[in-house]
């Protein structure tokens, strides 16, 4: 199965702080990887899917990039309401996976 | 707007019978758009996808293969709704599970989580 890595585990920012988190996968997804966002005590929801493409309600400061093997989550000014934990999720390659995380905490 | 209620159990014996109910609410289980997924998160395995049910012309199932000897995942139609059960659990299925509408791929909604803690 396809092998999703993120990194760093852990990132402590201030709130108005540029923010990027990284995702690999061990083969090709095309652009087939979607992020979602998970608070303590919520739902998980899905951020941006197709790469790039932000789901319903998220706002412009999150912004999604890549292709192939390598993938990146940026939040260009960090709010309160973003410090949670964020993962990847690739669909290409049958069954889907998810990275282990990254959580973005409070500095 | 699609919203998916679960319960059951949130204690059980090993070797006994793990067992979720998930409702949904703007949806039909009988879409044919759409699977019904079941995933649950733990430190040690972090979130594990673990089976869906879904409709085309005919029900149909696909389970992870590390728990695809023990998994049910059925359908309800007359509730719109459906269900987890996993058998003979050990300790190492303790976890937070979740029941998950998959669109395309995409994990668009996904319930509150229940709390399954197996132990003695």
């Amino acid at each position: 199965e396809t092998v999703m890595t993120q990194s760093p585990a852990t990132l402590s920012v201030s709130p108005g702080e540029r923010v990027t988190l990284s995702c690999r996968a061990s083969q090709s997804i095309s652009s087939n990887l979607a992020w979602y966002q998970h608070k303590p005590g919520q739902a998980p929801r899905p951020v941006v899917y197709g790469t790039s493409t932000r789901a319903t309600g998220i706002p412009a400061r999150f912004s999604g990039s890549g292709s192939g093997t390598e993938f990146t989550l940026t939040i260009s000014s960090l709010q309160s309401e973003d410090f949670a934990v964020y993962y990847c999720q690739q669909y290409t390659n049958w069954p889907w996976t998810f990275g282990q995380g990254t959580k973005v905490e409070i500095k | 707007q699609v919203q998916l209620q679960q319960s059951g159990v949130g204690l059980v014996k090993p070797s006994q019978t793990l067992s979720l109910t998930c409702a949904i609410s703007g949806d039909s289980v009988s879409s044919i758009t759409v699977t019904w997924n079941w995933i649950r998160q733990s430190p040690s395995r972090g979130l594990e996808w673990l089976g869906r049910t879904y409709y085309r012309s005919k029900w149909s199932n696909d389970f992870a293969l590390s728990v695809e000897s023990r998994i049910t995942i059925n359908p309800d139609t007359s509730k719109n709704q459906f269900f987890l059960q996993l058998n003979s659990v050990t300790p190492e299925d303790t976890a937070v599970y979740y029941c998950v509408r998959v669109i395309g791929g995409v994990f668009d909604t996904w319930g509150r989580g229940t709390l399954v803690t197996v132990s003695s």
